[in-house]
């Protein structure tokens, strides 16, 4: 039963340039949320996507936006880096229901500079 | 506001001590679940536990047990005999009533040396 898949795991980028990270999620899961993890804290959700809309987002601005595909897999794309973009993004799949376990993939380390 | 305080930023202990995390949290949901993660080196965070804010009875699995305790806003958990394989971030989070998302405290680090 293959888990939460990220990708890439690792990746480096100059301020003002755009990223696209990809998650596919574990078998059988619908949704897809993206989470924010700096250094020293604890994930800050981004948004969840389920039916290839975005269902919920948090306090992030538009420079953040995602998709998600027929398949269920899913972007999110920062547009405009920031040095303060650099972080862990954690993708989290799930069941429909808003109260269904969230399982993380490996998550990706952006570093922006 | 923070929804989830987890006060205790760092804890240290020598192998087969027990280790208690404490977490507190903040709803004025009555429906509402709680999670534990943990999260080693690697990143990748593991979900250890769900509890729903119906049941109160604790849990133990195996050397993790549960203590939720909604008098307190509590959700406190051990680590008994702990073995240098449990070092890693742990962390507390909510969920709350038509609320999607995961609240996360800000995490302990327990480091368990041999």
């Amino acid at each position: 039963d293959a888990g939460v898949t990220q990708s890439p795991t690792h990746l480096i980028k100059t301020r003002g340039q755009q990223v696209t990270l990809r998650c596919s999620p574990k078998s059988g899961h619908d949704t897809v949320s993206w989470y924010q993890q700096a250094l020293g804290q604890g994930p800050q959700f981004i948004f969840q996507y389920y039916e290839e809309e975005e269902r919920q987002r948090g306090n992030f601005p538009d420079r953040f936006s995602g998709h998600q595909f027929p398949n269920y897999s899913s972007e999110l794309n920062v547009n405009a880096l920031l040095l303060g973009d650099s972080a862990l993004y954690l993708c989290a799949s799930s069941l429909a229901s808003g109260y269904e376990t969230q399982y993380f993939g490996p998550g990706t380390r952006l570093l922006v500079l | 506001a923070q929804k989830v305080t987890q006060a205790q930023t760092e804890i240290s202990v020598v192998e087969k001590e027990d280790v208690t995390l404490d977490c507190v949290y903040e709803t004025r949901d009555t429906t509402y679940y709680l999670f534990w993660y943990k999260q080693p080196p690697s990143g990748e965070l593991v979900f250890l536990i769900r509890r729903n804010s119906f049941d109160e009875q604790n849990e133990i699995s195996g050397r993790y047990s549960w203590n939720f305790q909604k008098s307190t806003s509590s959700f406190n958990f051990t680590i008994t005999a702990s073995q240098v394989v449990d070092s890693a971030v742990y962390f507390c989070a909510l969920s709350e009533a038509r609320d999607y998302k995961l609240s996360f405290g800000a995490g302990t680090t327990v480091t368990v040396r041999a």
